[in-house]
């Protein structure tokens, strides 16, 4: 099956550490992206990426940082930088950048203790 | 700045109470309206594109619509599990990034 993974499903963290959260993609898209969202809001873009070793941040990039690899491949890091971290982070990929949908994985919860 | 406003934040409704949620939006050059639906504690499910006003879609109880500055989507007859969070989207014609709104969350009830 075609589609976005995302794991783990739940992380917990404490201050002070930094976490990577992993984003798999085998539907041979081009554009990737991180969305943060916090309880009963919109989603914000922290960071995204056209093509491999290339990627641009969002509204929202501090105290995070990406890497691309790999073109299936869009992980995201959670630094101690990070003021807030607890929320719903959500990871996407389109087929080209600037088309059409964005699909979505399944998202991943993280808390910080 | 693109703006994405969606009213209202919640809405009940009984089982076949037909009803409409907005999206009202400000970009600079539309390049396409997404319509999302988000059930608790998953990423959202893509619904409908639009590209231009005048433009309507429609899947099962759902139909989605274009103007020049908002969208709807009205839900005929719906059923209890229609109860989710409706999320906008809209893409400008630059296609840097996509601009959410902040959703509506729709509790239907048999």
């Amino acid at each position: 099956d075609g589609g976005i993974t995302q794991s783990p499903k739940y992380l917990f963290r404490k201050e002070g550490q930094n976490v990577t959260l992993s984003c798999e993609q085998n539907l041979n898209h081009d554009a990737m992206y991180w969305y943060r969202q916090d309880p009963g809001q919109g989603l914000r873009l922290i960071y995204y990426s056209q093509i491999v070793n290339d990627f641009q941040k969002g509204d929202i990039a501090e105290g995070y940082s990406v890497s691309r690899e790999k073109k299936e491949s869009f992980p995201l890091t959670v630094t101690s930088a990070q003021k807030n971290p607890t929320a719903f982070y959500l990871c996407a990929s389109t087929g080209g950048f600037g088309a059409d949908t964005q699909y979505f994985g399944p998202g991943t919860r993280l808390t910080v203790l | 700045e693109d703006q994405v406003t969606q009213s209202p934040e919640a809405l009940r409704l009984q089982e076949g109470e037909s009803s409409s949620l907005n999206c009202s939006y400000t970009v600079s050059g539309l390049r396409g309206l997404f319509w999302y639906r988000q059930d608790p504690g998953k990423g959202p499910e893509f619904l409908f594109t639009l590209y231009s006003a005048g433009e309507e879609k429609e899947k099962e109880r759902l139909k989605a619509t274009l103007t020049k500055k908002e969208s709807f989507l009205h839900i005929t007859a719906p059923k209890p599990e229609d109860s989710a969070t409706y999320l906008c989207a809209v893409f400008n014609n630059a296609g840097n990034m996509l601009t959410f709104g902040g959703g509506t969350r729709l509790m239907v009830k048999p």
